[in-house]
């Protein structure tokens, strides 16, 4: 079956645009989440959903940073005012409900994210 | 708060030999344990995971992962190395408070494997 998908694969923008990554989850799965990976670390968690609700948004870095999932599916990260700090690779996963612990997260490719 | 140190940024081994990937972590709770696997280009895939139960889990592409809670250690192993093993490895625990299941992840371990 289809897996997660990620759309722009890679997006190049100016300091101080605004930017949307959008993700598209494997059906079914209600459980969300997005990561960022700089460049030679490992994926540093940013938030999650259950359904619709952002049930833990601890590692959104600022304000600029929001994310929505209108209908429990398709999920859309928007940066604000882009810094060239925000370049990384933007990753999405989703798991089965209920998302807790044990449940195995599967990743998307990811969005390549540069801001020149 | 969990955390997880992965020993030895880049990891070279010959093919046919012994894969040790070196993982320990820190967690104020039962841990729950992952090891993903990054090729180039491609998404993060699960190679394994330790919830509850026998503390030698098995995984896929014939990796294994033992968790030692005495040496906070969760080594991933392989006893004999494929060129199609070079990739990026990654261990992760699970530090969510109540149902989230968000991960923490190492820096990461590049596998190199030599002809």
């Amino acid at each position: 079956g289809a897996g997660v998908s990620q759309t722009p694969s890679n997006k190049v923008t100016e300091k101080g645009k605004y930017v949307e990554l959008r993700c598209d989850p494997i059906s079914g799965h209600t459980a969300l989440y997005w990561y960022r990976q700089s460049l030679g670390q490992g994926p540093e968690f940013l938030i999650y959903f259950q359904g619709t609700g952002a049930a833990d948004d601890s590692g959104l870095p600022n304000d600029r940073f929001f994310a929505v999932r209108p209908e429990g599916s398709v999920s859309t990260l928007k940066i604000q005012r882009t810094e060239r700090g925000d370049s990384a690779v933007y990753l999405c996963a989703s798991s089965t409900p209920p998302g807790t612990h044990t449940d195995t997260q599967y990743f998307g490719p990811g969005t390549r994210l540069t801001v020149l | 708060a969990q955390s997880v140190t992965q020993l030895g940024s880049h990891v070279s081994v010959s093919e046919g030999a012994l894969v040790l990937l070196r993982c320990n972590y820190s967690s104020s709770v039962p841990p729950y344990l992952f090891w993903y696997v990054q090729y180039p280009n491609q998404g993060l895939q699960l190679l394994l995971k330790y919830t509850t139960g026998a503390t030698l889990v098995k995984g896929i592409n014939g990796f294994e992962a033992e968790f030692k809670k005495s040496e906070t250690s969760f080594h991933l192993t392989k006893p004999s190395a494929h060129m199609s093993d070079a990739a990026e490895y990654f261990c992760a625990v699970g530090a969510g408070s109540g149902n989230t299941g968000k991960l923490i992840f190492g820096q990461g371990t590049t596998l190199q494997v030599k002809p």
